[in-house]
Formats: C-alpha cells, structure tokens, sequence
C-alpha cells in the first residue's frame, strides 16, 4: 500500500519568514495530494490540494508543489503569520472511487511573533 | 451546500463498556464516508471506509466495528472499550478525491 513520510515533525519560524514542509510518496500510481490544517482540538481543514497533472499550485500565501518523477511534493507558506501555527498533514491518494487517503504523521509549525 | 455532523462531541466511557458513533451528512447523496482515529499528538489511522450502503471495508483489525444503515448515515461501534481505543474520532465524507472532516468525538476511556 500507500506510505506518505513527511518532514520536518515541527518547525519553528519567525513572522514573516516562510515555512517548507515536505512529503514523500511510494505509490506511483497515487494522483491525488491534498494538504490539511490542523489547530489545537480541532478538525482538519483542507487547505491545498494538487493532482498528477499539475506541476504546482499557488493560493494567495501557501503553495504546493509536486514532483512525479522523485514522488515527492512540499508545501510552501510565505509570509507566516501567528494564525499559521498548527499541525500540517500530507496526504495521497493512490486512486480508485474509494479516494482513501493515506497521512504523513503531520508537522507542528510555531510562527513566534 | 454540504455538511456533517457527528455526535456526541465528547464522551468519557469506562473499559469494557460498549460504544456508539454517529456521523451523518447533509447536502449530498451517496458519498464515500470514512472513520479515522487520531491519538492524541499522533496523525491520522484510517479504521474504516464506505462507498455505499451496507459496504464497509476495514482498514485495521482491532475491536470496532462500523456500519452505514442509510446513505449519508455511518455509525462507529465496539462491544467492549479498551483503553487503547481513547482518542479522537474523525469522520470524513467524500464525493471526489477531497475528502472533509466532521467536527470530532473525543473519546476517553478510563
């Protein structure tokens, strides 16, 4: 099956400074890879997604990328701000109509005033 | 628009008790629908999903059970609580590749 590794576990920026999270995947066939957001106690939010076809993808400060070829894709935020803090998951989805997602173990982001 | 609902919000049960989630959706029809459990600080376990009526497919041996009785109706089920199963129980629905998560049951087993 699927395996998703996702790095760094937690990552302490600035405000204003920008924040990188990256992902890998195993399954070639996988064309599906979204991005959620987590705040304490709360539910996941999809924030960002990205298919196969695309090569990035930008939405106001965040952006993700995806590179087939090294099965690996990032998530970019500039400009962080202190509502930025919360744990940030990776997913893919190896296809098929049950569109199951397998989840990197997620990355605790600090944005310190 | 589309939106799910899961109760109870909270719930504190004692080990071998028995245990019933409910999740359900509005504003769709036939959905995929998903259980996931998340310990706490952990990520995201996938225990079950469904892609229809009466069709449930495990992802993880353990001792729950789900069941999805009408359309936009999935129900999480043990007949005797571990400790192990304390944390925080997340449904998801899905029409398409993304899929969205319900507000949560958390869960503590004592």
């Amino acid at each position: 099956g699927e395996n998703v590794e996702q790095h760094p576990s937690t990552l302490s920026v600035q405000e204003g400074d920008s924040a990188v999270i990256k992902c890998t995947y195993s399954d070639s066939a996988s064309n599906y890879f979204p991005w959620y957001k987590q705040e304490l106690g709360k539910r996941p939010q999809l924030i960002i997604d990205i298919r196969s076809n695309v090569g990035e993808k930008k939405d106001q400060r965040i952006a993700v990328t995806l590179n087939k070829t090294a099965k690996h894709f990032s998530l970019h935020i500039t400009e962080t701000q202190p509502e930025d803090s919360a744990v940030y998951f990776c997913a893919a989805n190896s296809g098929g109509s049950n569109y199951k997602l397998t989840f990197g173990k997620g990355t605790l982001l600090t944005v310190n005033p | 628009s589309q939106t799910i609902h899961q109760w109870p919000a909270t719930l504190v049960q004692p080990v071998g008790s028995p245990l019933s989630l409910e999740c359900t959706v509005e504003g769709t029809s036939n959905p995929n629908l998903y259980w996931y459990r998340q310990a706490a600080g952990r990520g995201l376990q996938l225990l079950f999903y469904s892609v229809g009526i009466g069709q449930i497919s495990s992802e993880v041996p353990q001792n729950l059970s789900a069941s999805r009785p009408q359309d936009r109706q999935f129900i999480l089920s043990s007949k005797k609580l571990l400790l192990s199963d304390s944390g925080f129980y997340l449904c998801a629905w899905s029409e398409t590749s993304r899929q969205y998560f319900g507000p949560g049951t958390r869960l503590t087993v004592l």
